[in-house]
Order: C-alpha cells, then structure tokens, then sequence
C-alpha cells in the first residue's frame, strides 16, 4: 500500500538511450511532480502537473518529456540519455487547492546511471 | 537569486541530547515551509511545516522555529535517537498556486550512541 511508487528503482543504461520512468500515487491527490537529486544531495524540481495539466516545467533540457496519463499517474520520458543525466529521480504528489499549500510526498527514487 | 541554505553540513550528537538543524531562507515571499528527512535509499520523508502567520510549531519530539525577520527556519529534535540519523532538508515554497518547493542544501544529523 506503498502511498507513492516509482518504477524502475534502478536504471542502468548506455548514453543515447531512451528510458522511462513510472511513477503512481494511491493518495488521491491532484498534483504530482518530478524532482532530480545529484550527488550532492541537492534536490530541484523539474515538472509538475494539476490533474493531467503541466504547471511547472523549469529549465530542463525537451529530452525530458513529463506525460500524466491521469492524475493518478505521471511518467517521466528522457530521450537521448547523456552522462550528466545519471542522478536519483524523485517523484512526489500532493493535495493543492484554495491556495493553500500542503506537503508533498515523495516516493523512493529511481537511480539512474549512465554509462 | 532564490537559495535555501543551511548553516551546518553535518551536526554530530549524543544520543539523548537534543538537535538544532538550522535553515536561511532568502525569498521573503515565501510563505510555507517544510522540513524532511531522507534515509540512505529513501525519498525525502516528510516531518513537519510551518506556515507564515506562524512562528512555532511542534510536533511528537520535534519543534520548527520560524523567524521571518531575518529569514531563518530551524527544527529542534528532543532527545534524539540513533533512527534519527539522516539528512534533513528545509524547504520553501514559492507559490500558493504552483507548489513549487526549493529545497536547501541538507544537513547530514549523526547520533552517537
């Protein structure tokens, strides 16, 4: 009953692939987000969509491509896969609404490495 | 530019002593505030937050501080416990509508049994 799940929990793969990352929420919330994790630990969001419709989209590079198929569910899509995509990839959701904000909640990572 | 940061890369403590893990915020306009702490192979595990038109909150064995006059956040952990051990992050939001969280640089919290 794991309230956010992302699969896979590892990736390994060579440069120039393409891969996706899978992320579900069983929390009925409306909003869910990517974030990246380097190796220093420094977390920084990327996307994040309101019931299937994108909000955030920071400066990320367009191989990167969110798809929320329903609000339950948000996939991450990266094209072309570069060394310096190798990091830990954080999916999160949260209940937004009247403005007024609530905390997220993340699910355990997907550690992708490139080789 | 917008920057949470932390004043302290790591903070070693006795078991049973209490924890301080500091935090600056630098955007005056943010108005929510979170922190949470990350295990080894774990996401960022929510512990508690603190709105704006606050300036203390507790929760079971921890406290956030907030002081909006010189933009500084800080979560207290009473009598603290080797499951303690990990990194914490503070983080502030932006934007009532867009949830965007920026998160500070994490401050890793080892308890000495």
């Amino acid at each position: 009953d794991t309230a956010v799940s992302q699969t896979p929990k590892y990736l390994v793969t060579q440069m120039g692939n393409d891969k996706s990352i899978k992320c579900e929420q069983n929390l009925g919330h409306d909003t869910m987000y990517w974030y990246k994790q380097d190796s220093k630990k420094f977390l920084k969001i990327m996307f994040s969509y309101n019931n299937k419709e994108l909000i955030i989209n920071e400066t990320v590079p367009n191989r990167f491509s969110p798809k929320s198929p329903d609000k339950a569910h948000l996939n991450l899509h990266i094209n072309s896969l570069e060394l310096g995509d190798s990091a830990v990839y954080f999916c999160a959701s949260s209940q937004e609404g009247r403005g007024i904000q609530q905390p997220q909640h993340f699910g355990d990572g997907t550690r992708l490495s490139i080789l | 530019g917008e920057s949470v940061g932390l004043h302290l890369p790591t903070l070693s403590v006795q078991e049973g002593d209490n924890s301080i893990i500091n935090c600056a915020y630098s955007n005056s306009a943010s108005d929510y505030f979170i922190w949470y702490k990350q295990e080894s192979g774990k996401g960022p595990q929510f512990i508690i937050d603190i709105r704006s038109n606050m300036d203390k909150r507790q929760g079971q064995r921890v406290t956030v501080l907030l002081n909006k006059t010189v933009k500084h956040l800080s979560l207290q952990i009473a009598a603290t416990q080797p499951g303690d051990s990990a990194v914490y992050f503070c983080a502030e939001d932006l934007s009532s509508n867009t949830g965007k969280l920026i998160f500070g640089q994490g401050t890793t919290l080892q308890v000495k049994p």
